[in-house]
């Protein structure tokens, strides 16, 4: 069965820091883009970085840059998510989700998704 | 950046029924590019339709795509108890970004 597992999540304090872990199975992990999209309580989903299937490309969203570092072990087939400086609007779930077509990278849907972890930024 | 901006932001209808969702980009979609996503309360989200009016896999083809450049459109044909849902339409033909959402709450 195609599944990802995030994990990682929990209550952290304002300037904090913070890695969420996605976990691949049931598919060639190394032959897809992956991606972070987070989603606050009550709120619409929004995109937050990707990478490319060898790590080789990577993206962010504005909001993020300069403070998360997107990255991959495909010999673990995990993803990660290093979240740094987080502040209050940071606090979401956060959801992995794997780009549809082989080998591309933001040419594609995202077709299977974590359930997600929850972040929590509060003093 | 492309703005994607869902209309209306509720709807209310019965099962039966037909809804038809809008999402509106504030620059033309590449290559349509142009996804729409479900989620359930406390589900992650589902991928409906990818390229703007191609099924994914296991999707009844109640659910069906269409549109270019600036105007999509998501139609369920006739609405089942587990389509009520929220809706998100998603562009990855620039960058990568979401809808705000449509409710599709039982009348």
């Amino acid at each position: 069965e195609v599944q990802l597992l995030e994990s990682g999540g929990g209550l952290v304090q304002p300037g904090g820091s913070l890695r969420l872990s996605c976990a691949a199975s049931g598919f060639t992990f190394s032959q897809y883009a992956m991606h972070w999209v987070r989603q606050a309580p009550g709120k619409g989903l929004q995109y937050v970085s990707g990478i490319s299937s060898n790590g080789g490309s990577t993206h962010y969203a504005n909001s993020v840059k300069g403070r998360f570092t997107i990255s991959r072990d495909n010999s673990k087939t995990t993803l990660y998510l290093q979240m740094g400086s987080l502040r209050a609007d940071d606090m979401a779930f956060y959801y992995c989700a794997r780009e549809g077509l082989t080998y591309s990278f933001g040419a594609d849907a995202f077709d299977i998704w974590g359930q997600g972890t929850m972040v929590t930024v509060s003093s | 950046e492309i703005v994607l901006t869902q209309s209306p932001g509720t709807l209310c209808l019965s099962p039966g029924e037909r809804a038809t969702l809008s999402c509106r980009a504030s620059q033309s979609v590449p290559s349509s590019y142009l996804a729409w996503y479900q989620q359930s309360p406390g589900q992650a989200p589902r991928l409906l339709i990818y390229g703007a009016s191609s099924r994914a896999t296991g999707i009844p083809d109640r659910f069906s795509g269409s549109g270019s450049g600036t105007e999509f459109t998501l139609t369920i044909s006739r609405l089942e108890p587990e389509d009520f849902a929220v809706y998100y339409c998603q562009q990855y033909g620039s960058s990568l970004t979401f809808g705000g959402g449509t409710k599709v709450e039982i009348k």
